[in-house]
């Protein structure tokens, strides 16, 4: 099966700090990666869309200088967190898809605390 | 835009019986894909089952099966012989089949199993 790796699992970070959180298709050459953000008992929020080599798409509302993407390779897409601060205190989630299949692989997530 | 909508925030079940999670979407489109997926306390996204909107018949995986009416855009879960297991958030999600096909996600509900 389609195994896609998100690192770290945790991280805790002071305020105006940056973060990058990395999403890493294993086992196969992911076309679309997608980042989502879910609050606590809440649903999975899509925030943007990245396809290697070029840039990514974001979602109405969501700041694209604020959240870097970046998907330089097939198994290779990352997100930036820049200047953290404590309402972006969140779980980022990452998926991916293979060629021809519709279904998303996603990685295990990343827990994100901004103190 | 698509828009999934989960109407039962939290059902519950006892072990052993059968529940159904109630799943509504909107779209204009006629290709597209419906998935439920399941999220326990680890966060990891597990996909339970999909189904082609162009299939008329119901997927089934082992105990879960759905109800899929396309004229009515509804899109139901049912988990027979519950098990503990089973206790978990569960999300509908939706996918077109053109474009740039990023999951759209239902509020979610959260199901418990009683022992």
């Amino acid at each position: 099966g389609a195994v896609v790796s998100q690192h770290p699992s945790w991280v805790i970070c002071k305020s105006g700090t940056s973060v990058k959180i990395e999403c890493r298709s294993l086992d196969f050459q992911a076309t679309t990666m997608f980042w989502y953000r879910q609050f606590p008992k809440q649903s999975l929020m899509l925030m943007a869309t990245s396809n290697e080599g070029s840039k990514a798409t974001y979602e109405q509302g969501v700041e694209k200088d604020k959240f870097l993407i970046n998907h330089a390779s097939l198994t290779l897409s990352t997100l930036t967190v820049t200047s953290a601060h404590p309402e972006d205190s969140s779980f980022y989630i990452c998926s991916a898809s293979r060629a021809r299949e519709e279904k998303l692989f996603f990685g295990s997530g990343t827990q994100l605390s901004v103190l | 835009a698509q828009t999934v909508t989960q109407s039962q925030p939290e059902m519950s079940v006892q072990e052993a019986e059968t529940v159904t999670l109630s799943c509504t979407y909107d779209t204009s489109e006629s290709d597209y894909y419906l998935f439920w997926y399941k999220q326990p306390p680890s966060r990891q996204m597990i996909l339970v089952i999909r189904q082609e909107a162009y299939k008329q018949q119901n997927a089934t995986e082992n105990r879960f099966s759905v109800n899929f009416q396309k004229a009515a855009k509804s899109f139901s879960l049912k988990i027979s012989d519950s098990q503990l297991g089973d206790a978990a958030m569960y999300f509908c999600a939706y996918r077109s089949a053109q474009g740039a096909q990023k999951l759209v996600f239902g509020q979610g509900t959260r199901l418990t199993i009683n022992p």
